[in-house]
């Protein structure tokens, strides 16, 4: 059945350093879109990839959907620590159902 | 504030007791989903909604699972006969699509715990 993982499982970062999340699909993906949730919160979208290969950025965030569509990445930087919380990629197949990685934790120490 | 509320927040039950989840989507948000996350874990996909039709449900959840949402606008989610496994948050989520994936909005979930 269709899986998504993420790595990192945990991520430490410096204040300022930068760091990125990856996500790897066993399938072709229709689409791929991130979340974050912070510690006690629910999921908060945060972007959705369609295209092969395609590349958005959000201000310090660079979204990047892999030429197969089985792979995204999150890279975010000069890490601030109102970047804490946890990463989810959620990919769907022929625009089907979500389905959510296990998600990257990121604590920033200062 | 999504404005996907869900209700209760919170449930304390017995085991074996059955429980019954609401969720009250947005307005015109035709896709409905209902997802579990346990601490650590990234929410885990139940089962969805297009409209009122249910499209799919996990193959991982058990008969004692049933989800409904009846001409399309809230949903509700009952578990019966609960066990301590069945202890988590379950979230409800509402996005816009029909034929494809939009940004979809969480509720603040339910959380479950079975005694």
């Amino acid at each position: 059945g269709q899986q998504v993982m993420q790595i990192p499982q945990y991520q430490h970062v410096q204040e300022g350093e930068d760091f990125t999340t990856y996500c790897n699909s066993s399938t072709t993906l229709s689409n791929i879109q991130w979340y974050k949730q912070r510690p006690g919160g629910h999921p908060v979208f945060l972007i959705q990839l369609v295209k092969s290969g395609e590349v958005k950025k959000q201000k310090r965030l660079t979204f990047q959907f892999g030429e197969a569509k089985k792979n995204s990445s999150l890279h975010i930087t000069a890490t601030q620590t109102t970047d804490v919380g946890t990463y989810f990629c959620a990919g769907a197949i022929l625009w089907g159902k979500l389905q959510f990685g296990a998600g990257t934790q990121v604590v920033v120490t200062p | 504030d999504t404005g996907v509320s869900q209700d209760p927040r919170h449930k304390i039950t017995k085991r074996r007791q059955n429980v019954t989840f609401r969720c009250d989507p947005i307005s015109e948000h035709n896709r409905l989903y209902w997802y579990r996350q346990t601490l650590g874990q990234g929410p885990e996909f139940l089962t969805y909604f297009q409209n009122e039709a249910q499209l799919e449900k996990s193959r991982l959840l058990s008969d004692r699972f049933s989800a409904e949402r009846p001409k399309g606008s809230f949903s509700t989610l009952e578990i019966q006969r609960t066990e301590q496994g069945d202890s988590a948050m379950y979230l409800c989520a509402n996005s816009l699509g029909t034929y494809m994936n939009t940004e979809a909005f969480f509720g603040q979930g339910t959380r479950l715990t079975v005694v």
